[in-house]
């Protein structure tokens, strides 16, 4: 079946300007992510959703990051006033989460964020 | 608080040597470990897992606690092999964030 997608695959904007990137989980996975990829950082957690529970927030590097994830799918990463050290790769990852048991992330391409 | 460690940024070999791609982790309890691979222009995609000690493309790892490490290796490199690669951590029983490393690059040369 279809994997986890991402739109735009690239964005490039003005400083100061809202963005909006998109992700789609695979169908019927509980668990969703974002993680963000910069050169030299590696992967860093940004947020998590899992099914109803309040989303674990803790990665968000300030208040300008914010996202919300409608009827348990679809999930948008809003980042506010765009800075240039916001541009990255940003990765959204799914998962299906069993009771006590082990899960695999499955990643979707990215969205590369080019703020200028 | 959890972290991994992966020391090198790039490791550079040639086809058919042995490869170690190191990976050291902090966490006081008991951690699930994982290998994540990235090929160039491809997503990024599970590679192995700890507790299913499997080998995977002929890669394996070894989780030792003692030395809080979960190194990886490959007896012989392929040129295919190229490719960054992330070690990860999960910590809290069923709390299902992966805390990365910085990642390793690696260049196999014919």
């Amino acid at each position: 079946g279809a994997g986890v997608s991402q739109s735009p695959s690239n964005k490039v904007t003005e400083k100061g300007k809202d963005v909006e990137l998109r992700c789609d989980p695979i169908s019927g996975h509980t668990a969703l992510y974002w993680y963000r990829q910069s050169l030299g950082q590696g992967l860093e957690f940004l947020i998590y959703f899992q099914g109803n529970s309040a989303p674990d927030k803790s990665g968000l590097p300030s208040d300008r990051f914010s996202a919300e994830r409608t009827g348990g799918s679809v999930s948008t990463l809003t980042i506010q006033r765009t800075q240039q050290e916001d541009s990255a790769v940003y990765l959204c990852a799914s998962s299906l989460v069993l009771a006590g048991g082990s899960d695999t992330q499955y990643f979707g391409p990215g969205t590369r964020l080019t703020v200028l | 608080a959890q972290r991994v460690t992966q020391p090198e940024k790039l490791l550079s070999v040639f086809k058919g040597a042995p490869v170690e791609l190191k990976c050291n982790y902090s966490y006081s309890g008991s951690p699930e470990l994982f290998w994540y691979v990235q090929y160039s222009r491809q997503r990024l995609q599970l590679l192995l897992r700890h507790i299913s000690r499997e080998s995977i493309k002929g890669f394996t790892a070894d989780l030792n606690k003692g030395e809080t490490s979960f190194h990886l290796k490959k007896p012989f490199a392929q040129e295919e092999d190229s490719a960054m690669y992330y070690c990860a951590l999960r910590g809290q029983s069923g709390y299902s964030t992966l805390t990365f490393g910085k990642g390793t690059m690696l260049l196999v040369s014919p």
